[in-house]
């Protein structure tokens, strides 16, 4: 079946400093991915899609300057958390759809932790 | 605009036991549904989802769900519960039309814990 790759995991960085986080789509393409948060006991809120060679569409309140996304490939997208704080501590977990299927395969999410 | 509705944010039974966990929607226009399980620190498994058809959905691990679109309703339902059920289950809904896929909207999820 799709396989939506997230790296890392879990990071903890200093408050301040940039945080890269990959999601990799193994074996598939996928045009379009989608990038969620997660805060503890709550639901997921979509942030942004990610197009491929294209820019990312943000939702409403979201900072596009604060989490910038980079789709560069048919199988990579990136989303990178500038000057991060602790507020941006969180559940990061992206998705993709494989084939136009009506069905979001889910990485495994990236715990962030800010300093 | 859609919401989801799940109205037990904890749910406890014991080994063995039925178990529903409910999810409301409201919308207005047709909508796909769907449930996703997520295991501690883990991303979101698929369970089941309804497109069209039949109303009544079996998914994995012996889940089922059925939609109700006369309450705008589609619960999610284990006969049988097993210890490794615990986890965090969450209800989602989207458009089926004109809006891209990624727009789902999800409960709040519902917290099943299954004691021996």
């Amino acid at each position: 079946g799709a396989v939506v790759s997230q790296h890392p995991s879990r990071v903890i960085c200093k408050s301040g400093t940039s945080v890269k986080i990959e999601c990799r789509s193994l074996d598939f393409q996928a045009t379009t991915m989608f990038w969620y948060r997660q805060f503890p006991k709550k639901s997921l809120m979509l942030m942004a899609t990610s197009n491929e060679g294209s820019k990312a569409t943000y939702e409403q309140g979201v900072e596009k300057d604060k989490f910038l996304i980079n789709h560069a490939s048919l199988t990579l997208s990136t989303l990178t958390v500038t000057s991060a704080h602790p507020e941006d501590s969180s559940f990061y977990i992206c998705s993709a759809n494989m084939g136009g299927a009506n069905v979001l395969t889910f990485g495994a999410g990236s715990r962030l932790t800010v300093l | 605009a859609q919401s989801v509705t799940q109205l037990d944010s904890q749910v406890p039974v014991f080994e063995e036991a039925p178990v529903e966990l409910r999810c409301n929607y409201s919308s207005s226009v047709s909508v796909y549904l769907f449930w996703y399980v997520q295991y501690p620190n883990q991303g979101l498994q698929l369970l089941l989802k309804y497109l069209s058809g039949s109303t009544l959905v079996k998914g994995i691990n012996g889940f089922e769900a059925e939609f109700n679109k006369s309450q705008t309703s589609f619960h999610l339902r284990k006969p049988s519960v097993h210890i490794s059920d615990t986890a965090d289950y969450f209800c989602a809904v989207k458009r089926d039309r004109g809006s891209t896929l990624g727009r789902l909207y999800f409960g709040r999820g519902t917290q099943l814990t299954v004691w021996p």
